[in-house]
């Protein structure tokens, strides 16, 4: 398997624009998780996913952040209209499970965004 | 004060020295996680564990739940040892991990 695959791995926008981060999880795994990692605040979970359902939303900061799986295989984070204080790398990762011993993370190369 | 807490932030040692990274936290667990971010930013899950030992290679993790406690050692450091460790824990209540910040590893050949 190819690992959890994220697009793009870097993004320079300007303030205000609309930012789409993807990933792909590895086939078969039933969780999905996104996070964002900065230097103040070191890793934090955004939002995971059980099954393409959002079950835990409370580590998105705003109403500009969102996050959608239209299937298993396919998830998105959009960050509109994004904000300077947006800039981080942002981790997408996937496990069999999210609670048990087979519930590892899987972590994506990470995407590199820097809104100026 | 963060709900998990390593110790130290900065490390720097010399090839073969014995490393000892250290993890408290203050919630009840279901798991603690150790992870290790390469300088590239790719992050690697070492080890799972929810009680005693578990060891790979040169790297052994511990902990201690009614001291609410782990560690990482890494034996026979060599410098591709240099990277972040991270320590995450499961919260028992939420099912959510919860970071701490990092220990930056320094190996000098």
């Amino acid at each position: 398997d190819a690992g959890v695959i994220q697009s793009p791995r870097h993004e320079v926008t300007e303030m205000g624009q609309e930012v789409t981060l993807r990933c792909k999880p590895i086939s078969g795994h039933d969780y999905l998780f996104w996070y964002r990692q900065t230097m103040m605040r070191g890793l934090e979970l955004l939002i995971y996913f059980n099954n393409n359902v959002p079950i835990d939303d409370s580590g998105m900061p705003e109403d500009r952040f969102s996050a959608k799986m239209p299937n298993a295989s396919f998830s998105t984070l959009k960050i509109q209209p994004s904000e300077p204080r947006d800039s981080a790398v942002y981790f997408c990762a996937s496990s069999l499970g999210a609670g048990g011993v087979t519930d590892t993370q899987y972590f994506g190369p990470g995407t590199r965004l820097t809104v100026l | 004060k963060n709900e998990v807490e390593q110790s130290p932030q900065n490390l720097t040692a010399q090839e073969g020295e014995f490393i000892t990274i250290n993890c408290s936290y203050s919630v009840g667990i279901s798991a603690l996680h150790w992870l290790q971010q390469h300088p590239g930013g790719g992050i690697v899950s070492l080890f799972m564990l929810s009680s005693g030992k578990k060891k790979h290679g040169r790297l052994i993790a511990t902990i201690n739940i009614q001291e609410k406690h782990s560690s990482l050692h890494i034996t026979a450091s060599h410098p591709r040892d240099s990277a972040v460790y991270i320590c995450a824990v499961r919260d028992g209540a939420t099912n959510k991990l919860i970071f701490g910040t990092g220990t930056l590893l320094a190996v000098q050949p």
